[in-house]
Formats: structure tokens, C-alpha cells, sequence
């Protein structure tokens, strides 16, 4: 079973200050991404990942910067945090795209509040 | 760029009843991949089903899609609703190579005794 891990769960962060969200896959896999999840948004793409050391920019990157340092680790990093940026939080990891129908497995998910 | 469009926000069904959720989609290349995610709550996404074959029928744990090229379309069916079936359903779109998956805005499903 791939295993996608994310921490923290959950955080309350004040306006202003600087929030960084950390995942971690166990399964070998090429791909990571962020999404963010909203009521009535759904799921949208903030940055992704194929390689180590280089990230790609979603469809919702503003506000957000992404690390990749190694093939396990993704990271979302919000410099100046906002109140519009409360949300839940995915990270998922996925093979090669080489024939177009890889799978997401998704962590548990992060819950960041910002007061 | 790429789009998904799921018509209901909201569908309530009794128990036993069939389901029958709408996923249309837009994309310039002829090639689409669409997917089915299921989110129970508290729960992480995971995936229901996926197809990238015209006109076949694919199925995964009693629910059922067809991808049709010619209408766009990848509507989630299910013969008869059950409580367990109550969640949050993403149509999701991509094509060969992108990396990239686009979801929709999702579909709250809630079956009720």
C-alpha cells in the first residue's frame, strides 16, 4: 500500500507569519503535488513535482513556494501567510505520467487556520 | 486549459435507490484520461474507478462509468445506493504525459435510510 505522509495535521498560524507544510512518500514514485481543498472548490492544484531539486507551478501557485529536496520530500511553504489561505491541505504522490493514468495516493491531509 | 464540470453540488438518495452522478468534461487533446475519486469524511481522496477507453464500461466496487469521447462525458452509476456510499466524489481529467490532474468541483452524495 503506498504510504503518503503529511505533518503537521493540523495548525493555526497568525497573518502575516511563515507556514511551511511537510510531506513524505514511502512508494518510489517520480511525482508529488499540492492541493489545496475548499468547499465548493474542490481539489486544485497549487505545485507539483517530477524530479528531485525542481518544482512546477499548479494552477493556484500564487502565495505558495514549493521544495523538493529529495525523491521522499515535498514541501509547501507560505512566506507571509493569509486569511484566504485557511484550508485543508493534500499531498499526493504518483508514478511516471509516461502512459497518462497514474493514481493519486493522497495523505491524510493538513487543516492550516490562519487567524 | 482543461476543465471538469460536475452539474450537482448536492445529491440526496434513499437507500436502494440507483445513483447516477454527472461528470463532463473539456480538454483540446483527443486523448483524456478520466477518473473517479472518492473522499469518505475525515478521510484522504482515493481512487473509484479511471478510463481512458472510448465507449467501455469500467467498473470498481458496485459503481460503474463509460468514458463517451463524443459527448464528453464520464457519468458515475451505481444499481442501488447504499448508506456506506455516503461521501464527497471528484470527476477528475488528464492526457498522456502532463503530470497534471484537474479535478472538479466535487459532489457531496448522502444516502439516507
Amino acid at each position: 500500500e503506498a504510504a503518503v505522509t503529511q505533518s503537521p495535521r493540523s495548525k493555526v498560524a497568525v497573518t502575516g507569519g511563515k507556514v511551511t507544510l511537510s510531506c513524505h512518500q514511502t512508494n518510489n514514485h517520480d511525482y508529488m503535488y499540492w492541493y489545496r481543498q475548499d468547499t465548493g472548490h474542490g481539489l486544485r492544484l497549487i505545485h507539483y513535482s517530477y524530479v528531485a531539486d525542481s518544482t512546477e507551478k499548479g494552477d493556484i501557485p500564487d502565495g505558495y513556494k514549493a521544495s523538493r529536496p529529495s525523491q521522499e520530500n515535498f514541501s509547501l511553504i507560505l512566506e507571509l501567510a493569509s486569511l484566504s489561505q485557511t484550508a485543508v491541505y493534500f499531498c499526493a504522490s504518483s508514478a511516471d505520467w509516461g502512459v497518462g493514468a497514474e493514481t493519486l495516493y493522497f495523505g491524510s491531509g493538513t487543516r492550516l487556520t490562519v487567524l | 486549459g482543461d476543465s471538469v464540470t460536475q452539474t450537482e453540488g448536492l445529491v440526496t438518495l434513499t437507500e436502494g435507490l440507483p445513483v447516477m452522478l454527472n461528470c463532463t468534461y473539456q480538454t483540446i487533446y483527443s486523448n483524456p484520461f478520466l477518473f473517479w475519486y472518492v473522499q469518505h469524511l475525515n478521510e484522504s481522496p482515493r481512487l473509484l474507478l479511471k478510463s481512458f477507453t472510448d465507449n467501455k464500461r469500467t467498473e470498481h466496487q458496485g459503481f460503474h462509468a463509460t468514458l463517451h469521447k463524443s459527448s464528453s462525458s464520464f457519468h458515475l452509476q451505481k444499481s442501488s445506493a447504499q448508506l456506506s456510499d455516503s461521501a464527497l466524489y471528484y470527476c477528475a481529467l488528464t492526457h498522456t504525459n502532463t503530470g497534471k490532474l484537474t479535478f472538479g468541483d466535487g459532489t457531496v452524495l448522502t444516502v439516507k435510510p
